[in-house]
């Protein structure tokens, strides 16, 4: 089946840094890809959705600044977060639609101290 | 709007009973899909079940199989003979077509030894 990882795993940072994740479609080509956040306990919220070689979409309150998504190719896509706070700690999940499914990524735990 | 409701934040079944999940969805499109995610303590998303909704018959996958009832736009998930790995956050979710999944709060399943 479809593959799609993401590194790293977790990531310890402090405030006022910066982080990226990567998000790669192992072994097909994806068009699309997804950003999601999720809280403890809570479900998975859409943060912006990214086409290849062009702009992302953003969700409705989602900081487009704060949050820079670049989907360079069909395999890669990169969410970085600039300039972050403790309130930025979260879990983000990445997906990659081939065609018609859309496949996860095993998640980035993110903790800014 | 477009929303997804699930109305058991949390559920527990006797391992080998069978349990039900339910889920609700709102929506004035005609072509979309239905799905239920697992999210284990590794917060993979693993794809339970799918269901096209020009299909009238039930989709089943081995032990899981679903209630669509799309007049009453329910879309129920049912576990028979319940193993200790079934244990999990179980996120039903809709498509509209070809566009970004929405998702529902999630139901804690707890399997009872």
């Amino acid at each position: 089946g479809a593959v799609v990882s993401q590194h790293p795993s977790w990531v310890i940072c402090k405030s006022g840094t910066s982080v990226k994740i990567e998000c790669r479609s192992l072994d097909f080509q994806a068009t699309t890809m997804f950003w999601y956040r999720q809280f403890p306990k809570q479900s998975l919220m859409l943060m912006a959705t990214s086409n290849e070689g062009s702009k992302a979409t953003y969700e409705q309150g989602v900081e487009k600044d704060k949050f820079l998504i670049n989907h360079a190719s069909l395999t890669l896509s990169t969410l970085t977060v600039t300039s972050a706070h403790p309130e930025d700690s979260s879990f983000y999940i990445c997906s990659a639609k081939e065609t018609y499914e859309q496949y996860f990524g095993p998640g980035t735990r993110l903790t800014v101290t | 709007a477009q929303t997804v409701t699930q109305s058991q934040p949390e559920m527990s079944v006797q391992e080998a009973e069978t349990v039900t999940l339910s889920c609700t969805y709102d929506t004035s499109e005609s072509d979309y899909y239905l799905f239920w995610y697992k999210q284990p303590p590794s917060r993979q998303m693993i794809l339970v079940i799918r269901q096209e909704a020009y299909k009238q018959q039930n989709a089943t996958e081995n032990r899981f199989s679903v209630n669509f009832q799309k007049a009453a736009k329910s879309f129920s998930l049912k576990i028979s003979d319940s193993q200790l790995g079934d244990a999990a956050m179980y996120f039903c979710a809709y498509r509209p077509g070809a566009n970004n999944l929405f998702f529902g709060t999630g139901t804690r399943l707890t399997v009872i030894p």
